[in-house]
C-alpha cells in the first residue's frame, strides 16, 4: 500500500518559465499533502502543506506566489514553480498521506529542477 | 524553525560490521520518530519506526532506539552491506502533523 507517483523525475527549464510538478497517491486517498525542498547534500525542508480542497500552508520564507500547490482532488497535488530562477533548482519531493495511513509516511521519487 | 539534528555527519564501516546512526531532537512534544533511507536521486525510504511510549523496536537487521530523557534517537544496523550505503535521516512527528528531518549522515560501506 502507499505507493506514490511523482512526475516528472527531471525537469530542466529556462529561467523566467514555470515548472509543473505532479504527485499522486495510487492506492489510497490523499487528505494531505506535504512538499519538501532538498538542496544538495542538505536535508528535506518542508515548503507548504495542503489539505484536500483547501488552499496551502507554507513554512516560513515560502513564497506563497512562486510555489503553486493545488490540491483540488484525494489523489493528485501539484507543485508550480513559476518564474523559475536558478535558485529554485532542488531537489522536490511530495509526501501523501491519508487518513488510514498513520505510520511510515511514503514520500515521491522526486523531481530534480534545473533552471538554466 | 524547529529541527533535528544529528552527531556525525558521515560514518564509514567495515562491510559486516555493525553501523550505528545517532540523533538529537529538540521537540519534546514529538510522539512518533521514523529513520529514513535516501539512496542518490531518489526520495527517502522507510526504514523503521518508533513512537514515544516505547524505547525500543526491531526490525530486519534495523533497531531503534529511543531515550526521550536525553531526545536521542539511534539507529542501528547489523551486519552492514554495501546496498546499506545511503543517507539517513531521522524524521521527528508530533501529533501526526508535519514530519520535521534531521541534517542527516551519509554512511560509507567499505567492502
Amino acid at each position: 500500500g502507499a505507493v506514490v507517483s511523482q512526475h516528472p523525475s527531471r525537469v530542466i527549464c529556462k529561467s523566467g518559465t514555470s515548472v509543473k510538478i505532479e504527485c499522486r497517491s495510487l492506492d489510497f486517498q490523499a487528505t494531505t499533502m506535504f512538499w519538501y525542498r532538498q538542496f544538495p547534500k542538505q536535508s528535506l525542508m518542508l515548503m507548504a502543506t495542503s489539505n484536500e480542497g483547501s488552499k496551502a500552508t507554507y513554512e516560513q520564507g515560502v513564497e506563497k506566489d512562486k510555489f503553486l500547490i493545488n490540491h483540488a482532488s484525494l489523489t493528485l497535488s501539484t507543485l508550480t514553480v513559476t518564474s523559475a530562477h536558478p535558485e529554485d533548482s532542488s531537489f522536490y519531493i511530495c509526501s501523501p498521506r491519508g487518513q488510514e495511513a498513520n505510520y511510515g509516511y511514503t514520500f515521491g521519487s522526486g523531481t530534480r529542477l534545473t533552471v538554466v | 524553525g524547529e529541527s533535528v539534528g544529528l552527531h556525525l555527519p558521515t560514518l564509514s564501516v567495515q562491510e559486516g560490521d555493525n553501523s550505528i546512526i545517532n540523533c538529537a531532537y529538540s521537540n519534546s512534544a514529538s510522539d512518533y520518530f521514523i529513520w529514513y533511507k535516501q539512496e542518490s536521486g531518489k526520495g527517502p525510504q522507510f526504514i523503521i519506526d518508533i513512537r514515544s511510549n516505547m524505547d525500543k523496536r526491531q526490525g530486519q537487521r534495523v533497531t531503534v532506539l529511543l531515550n526521550k530523557t536525553v531526545k536521542h534517537l539511534s539507529l542501528q544496523i547489523a551486519a552492514t552491506q554495501p546496498g546499506d550505503s545511503a543517507v539517513y535521516f531521522c524524521a521527528e512527528n508530533t501529533g501526526g502533523f508535519k514530519t520535521i528531518f534531521g541534517a542527516g549522515t551519509r554512511l560509507f560501506v567499505k567492502a
